[in-house]
């Protein structure tokens, strides 16, 4: 069976520091990947997509970046965090980009911005 | 402009009853997905029930249907039997073709209130 894994589960950084959200999918190959940003009490935010190995999409311009190194792996990364990159950071997964494939998500990141 | 929107920020329901969540969709594409997702205080996504744009039944998942009204653009979970368990956060989502890939956009979400 498939499953995804994302680490850490919580993380408090200073503003200014770098940050590495990582996230590997099991049992599937060719994923598509995303990254998504929740704010508190609010909905999912698409970051980036990707459809396979170094390439990605982004959907909003940020200080943030993505990066798919290998076919199941995910990273989410910033060189400087601001107080605005606060929030629920969640990966997930689909079998393909048809329109009837719902995506399974990890457990999620807790970021907090100090 | 909004592709998914949830009227309702939060709703009560009294344990063992129905309760229905809105969510309605704006798209020009005539092949799209509909999902809805919940959303536990843990922060996990759990993914519930799934609709195609071209499917002539709604779809139905144990306690879970979903009200589905093409020309309404509207795509109502039902929840059936409530049980306390059902207290979170819920979702509903859109899959539509875009840039030559397909994304799913999320709506605000409403939260749900099961009473014993």
């Amino acid at each position: 069976s498939q499953t995804i894994h994302q680490w850490p589960a919580t993380l408090v950084q200073p503003v200014g520091s770098p940050l590495s959200l990582e996230c590997t999918v099991e049992g599937t190959s060719n994923p598509n990947l995303y990254w998504y940003r929740q704010a508190a009490g609010r909905g999912l935010q698409l970051l980036f997509y990707s459809v396979g190995i170094g390439q990605i999409s982004s959907e909003v311009p940020q200080n943030l970046s993505a990066s798919r190194p290998q076919d199941r792996q995910f990273i989410l990364s910033s060189k400087k965090l601001l107080l605005s990159d606060s929030g629920f950071y969640l990966c997930a997964w689909s079998a393909d980009l048809s329109s009837n494939q719902p995506q399974h998500f990890g457990d999620g990141t807790r970021l907090s911005i100090l | 402009a909004q592709k998914i929107t949830q009227t309702q920020p939060g709703m009560f329901v009294q344990e063992k009853e129905a309760v229905t969540l809105d969510c309605t969709y704006d798209t020009s594409d005539p092949s799209y997905g509909l999902f809805w997702y919940k959303q536990p205080s843990s922060g996990e996504m759990i993914f519930l029930i799934y609709q195609g744009s071209y499917d002539q039944q709604n779809a139905t998942e144990g306690r879970y249907s979903l009200n589905f009204q093409k020309a309404r653009k509207s795509a109502n979970l039902v929840i059936s039997a409530s049980q306390l368990g059902d207290s979170a956060m819920y979702f509903c989502a859109m899959r539509e073709l875009s840039g030559g890939g397909f994304k799913t956009i999320f709506g605000a979400g409403t939260r749900l209130f099961v009473k014993a």
